[in-house]
């Protein structure tokens, strides 16, 4: 499968900035995702980047607090905004092929938030 | 909507002897499952898939799952563990056709023991 490049590998940030992750893949591919990882816990689903369009987002993720952007098939970024210490989590972008493919991952992000 | 439930959170084995993680997912139909491995500070590794077919899928590191539809059961199993193993482990399910999103159980951490 095609190979996620992820960075930063961590951050540490003050309340109220921003970060931005960037995701870049090594082939093009039909789907990008976000996910967060919360300490100790399992992975939840942020959004679709669509590339060329807004990201679709899950339930209790908004646009102005996780702006995306996907300008290609092969890059995508996502941004913390106005972070708070709630926000440190480890963030992992993902990529798929055509269907019938597997999801793969990049190697996250783990921000944390003081 | 699906939903997939691993019922060990912690698991202790020791060093050769074999493993067994529980899966089970909620779905309306035969979904695509999927085991995914998390070592420490790293992203999330593919083991092994069920599409369709023979039930019993075949993985990497010697790992293998067998999926069984009157159970709803996806189970992770290993012969002999090593002590490189250790990780969290993760069971995703996605819908038909990878038109739905995939989603994550709660992970089950792997120690192993000399």
């Amino acid at each position: 499968s095609a190979v996620i490049s992820q960075k930063p590998s961590r951050d540490i940030c003050q309340r109220g900035t921003s970060l931005t992750i960037q995701c870049q893949v090594d082939s093009q591919v039909t789907m990008m995702f976000w996910y967060r990882q919360q300490p100790g816990q399992s992975l939840t689903l942020i959004a679709t980047a669509n590339q060329g369009s807004e990201a679709t987002y899950e339930s209790g993720f908004v646009i102005d607090k996780f702006p995306i952007s996907r300008p290609n098939l092969t890059f995508s970024t996502l941004t913390v905004s106005n972070m708070s210490p709630e926000d440190s989590s480890i963030y992992l972008c993902s990529g798929r092929g055509d269907l019938n493919t597997e999801a793969f991952f990049g190697q996250g992000t783990r921000l944390t938030v003081v | 909507a699906q939903s997939v439930t691993q019922p060990d959170i912690h698991i202790t084995v020791s060093e050769g002897a074999s493993l067994e993680l529980r899966c089970n997912y909620s779905y309306g139909a035969t979904p695509y499952l999927f085991w995914y491995v998390q070592s420490p500070g790293q992203g999330l590794q593919l083991l092994l898939k069920y599409f369709s077919g023979d039930t019993l899928v075949q993985g990497i590191k010697g790992f293998e799952a067998e999926f069984k539809r009157s159970q709803s059961s996806f189970n992770l199993r290993k012969p002999s563990v090593h002590w490189s193993d250790a990780a969290e482990y993760f069971c995703a399910v996605e819908g038909l056709f990878g038109n739905e999103k995939l989603t994550f159980g709660t992970g089950t951490r792997l120690t192993i023991i000399p």
